[in-house]
């Protein structure tokens, strides 16, 4: 079974300042997804990520991944408040099985 | 508005009890997923559709069935209800033409069961 690590669980961080969401893998994963989700709404795909060095960004979130290291990371930059969410990252193991980390709840304060 | 619906949108039921979640993909998204997340297991993936096949299998209790049809609508069926059931079950499409799993997935707005 694909392990998935995120950390930090929680995150409060100022407006403008730019900080960094880590996603750990346990085994080979074929691919990186991360996800947004707003307190009592669904799920919004942020990102895929396809291979080793991958890295796609949208607005003030740019993710990457390592396969060799089995990392990836959410960068977020110059936060303002709209960012304030729960991500998760999942990992997909080569039998197509989606694999969540415990989700980062990330609050922004002007 | 992600252009997948869910139904119903919210489910109050007792255990031992059987329903059935809908879930209505995109227009031409090919693949269909559905997912469970509750407080104390998180997200779990449960299964994966893809143009009426199921392609994958994740931590779907034996208790738990699924399908897609030929208009590719989905339904997830959940019997022998538990307390530990209860949850929001979300299902997401994709178009992926090619049956690999590469595109954004787009995700309904749930529907969250309580199981009494």
């Amino acid at each position: 079974e694909l392990k998935v690590e995120q950390n930090p669980l929680f995150l409060s961080m100022q407006e403008g300042k730019n900080y960094t969401i880590y996603c750990n893998y346990s085994t080979t994963s074929d691919r990186l997804y991360w996800y947004r989700q707003d307190p009592g709404k669904s799920l919004e795909s942020l990102f895929v990520l396809l291979s080793n060095g991958a890295v796609k960004q949208e607005g003030r979130l740019m993710a990457s991944l390592d396969t060799k290291a089995r990392l990836s990371t959410l960068h977020i930059t110059a936060a303002v408040h709209d960012l304030s969410a729960t991500y998760f990252c999942a990992g997909m193991n080569t039998g197509n099985q989606f694999y969540f980390g415990t989700g980062t709840s990330l609050t922004v304060i002007p | 508005d992600s252009g997948v619906t869910q139904t119903p949108k919210h489910l109050i039921t007792a255990t031992g009890q059987r329903v059935t979640l809908r879930c209505s993909p995109r227009s031409g998204d090919l693949s269909v997923y559905w997912y469970q997340q509750s407080l104390d297991q998180g997200l779990q993936f449960l299964i994966h559709y893809y143009n009426g096949e199921e392609r994958a299998k994740g931590n779907i209790l034996e208790r738990f069935s699924a399908q897609q049809f030929p208009d590719l609508h989905s339904e997830l069926n959940l019997s022998s209800l538990e307390l530990g059931d209860s949850a929001l079950y979300f299902c997401a499409s994709s178009v992926d033409p090619s049956g690999r799993i590469t595109d954004t997935q787009y995700f309904g707005p749930g529907t969250r069961l309580t199981v009494l």
